[in-house]
């Protein structure tokens, strides 16, 4: 039983480029969502689904970019790398769209931007 | 505006000891508390979790102390085993109101528990 796998574990880029942060989850969860944890700033979601193609901002969305094509994928774009888009992200999923119901979390990918 | 407080931000604690970390919100409206557990190179893991109705939540070695009036709770952690040594989360639920229903994280505790 996978869970929430996020790939890559690791990324670095350069200022200004773009990239995909790969999201799936195998426990056919109808609520999705990416997080990003900075030291000091707990985790703050960026953009959430509750169902495929339906996707919805979050706390801090801008510079991202979401899509649900699938119940299980939930990819975040990052449009043009900026130094302030240095963290680790989490995604996310629940069986829900409440959330007082348990989220399931992925590993993370660890991000730098240049 | 963090509307979720905690601290400490990190904690010493020796095995056998107890650990207790606190967290403090300002929206009444919070219906649902939940603490996540990370440890190193890992997403956070739900621990448990309490809603407003009740004081106290135990399972097993954790237990979550809940003060409605002082808007406080607190995670505490009986007999500490290096094993506990993670990174800690309190989180608040705001609940559905015209679509704003999420989770408000706090800034995390970093507890390392010392044979």
């Amino acid at each position: 039983n996978a869970g929430v796998t996020q790939t890559p574990k690791f990324q670095v880029l350069k200022t200004g480029q773009s990239m995909t942060l790969q999201c799936a989850q195998d426990m056919n969860h109808e609520y999705m969502s990416w997080y990003r944890q900075d030291p000091g700033m707990g985790l703050r979601l960026i953009h959430y689904s509750v169902g495929a193609g339906i996707t919805d901002q979050g706390e801090v969305p801008n510079g991202y970019n979401v899509s649900r094509s699938t119940t299980e994928d939930f990819p975040l774009r990052l449009l043009s790398a900026a130094p302030s888009q240095t963290s680790v992200y989490f995604c996310a999923s629940r069986q829900g769209r409440l959330s007082n119901q348990p989220q399931h979390f992925g590993d993370g990918t660890r991000l730098s931007i240049l | 505006q963090q509307q979720v407080k905690q601290s400490p931000q990190s904690l010493i604690v020796q095995k056998g000891g107890i650990s207790i970390i606190n967290c403090a919100y300002e929206n009444t409206a919070f219906d649902y508390f939940p603490w996540y557990q990370q440890f190193p190179g890992k997403g956070p893991a739900l621990l448990i979790a309490i809603r407003p109705d009740v004081s106290e939540k135990k399972e097993g070695r954790f237990t979550i102390s809940f003060n409605k009036s002082a808007k406080q709770f607190s995670l505490h952690i009986m007999d500490s085993q290096p094993g506990d040594s993670a990174t800690y989360f309190c989180a608040a639920r705001s609940p559905p109101n015209f679509g704003n229903e999420k989770l408000t994280f706090g800034t995390g505790t970093r507890l390392t528990i010392i044979p």
